[in-house]
């Protein structure tokens, strides 16, 4: 079981952006995947989710409206996109996978894409 | 949205010793609390889910306990392996969060 992450970005602020992440080893329509964004030296921070099984989306208030969570399942690929990025948009992201055993937990994490916005 | 607050933020202790991190959610969570161990440059990884059930290959010296507001991530005996830094996370409610994280060091 899995979470394999596209490569390292470097952008320019106004830029768009998509990253992937590539689920294998498990049934890929039954589980949740997540974002979370670690900004340098800082803590974690939950984006938002997607539901692979029919793209319902759940997404943090602080990043509603600046990133698109989308999938495309016939792949096992989940997505992060920005239409237009910032400097503060500089950040490892992770996706990792929702698992439901009475409660939620994030038990596989994809190994981070870093992304730096720069002009 | 819930706030979680760690402390302490940051840690030393010896080989050997015995660790306490607690994290305090701002309105009741009931056992919804899970604990992520994340080593520098590498991607978090689930210690405890549902604040007491410990995660498949994870070491018994690691152990979690609460419920309502307060809860506690123990390391029974500090191994080097362990510096890390340690972060709760609540799934009562949407958005999830986490707590601000604490570093463990050894003396």
């Amino acid at each position: 079981v899995q979470l394999v992450q596209s490569g390292a970005q470097v952008k320019k602020p106004g830029e768009s952006l998509r990253i992937s992440c590539k689920g294998s080893g498990y049934s890929f329509g039954n589980f949740w995947i997540n974002w979370v964004r670690q900004m340098p030296g800082k803590g974690l921070e939950w984006m938002g989710r997607i539901d692979p099984s029919d793209s319902y989306t759940n997404y943090s208030p602080s990043f509603q409206g600046h990133v698109t969570i989308s999938v495309d399942k016939s792949i096992s690929t989940v997505y992060l996109q920005w239409s237009s990025l910032k400097a503060s948009d500089t950040a490892m992201y992770y996706c990792a996978r929702t698992v439901v055993r009475g409660s939620e937990s994030l038990d596989v994490w994809g190994q981070g894409t870093t992304v730096t916005v720069s002009s | 949205d819930i706030q979680m607050t760690q402390s302490p933020s940051s840690l030393s202790a010896s080989i050997g010793d015995r660790v306490t991190i607690t994290c305090r959610a701002s309105q009741s969570i009931s056992n919804y609390l899970n604990w992520y161990q994340q080593k520098p440059g590498k991607a978090p990884k689930l210690l405890i889910y549902a604040a007491s059930s410990l995660q498949s290959g994870v070491p018994s010296r690691f152990s979690g306990s609460g419920s309502g507001t307060d809860f506690t991530l123990t390391i029974s005996s500090l191994q080097p392996e362990d510096v890390a830094t340690y972060f709760c996370q609540q799934v009562n409610s949407a958005p999830r969060t986490f707590g601000q994280g604490t570093k463990v060091e050894v003396k």
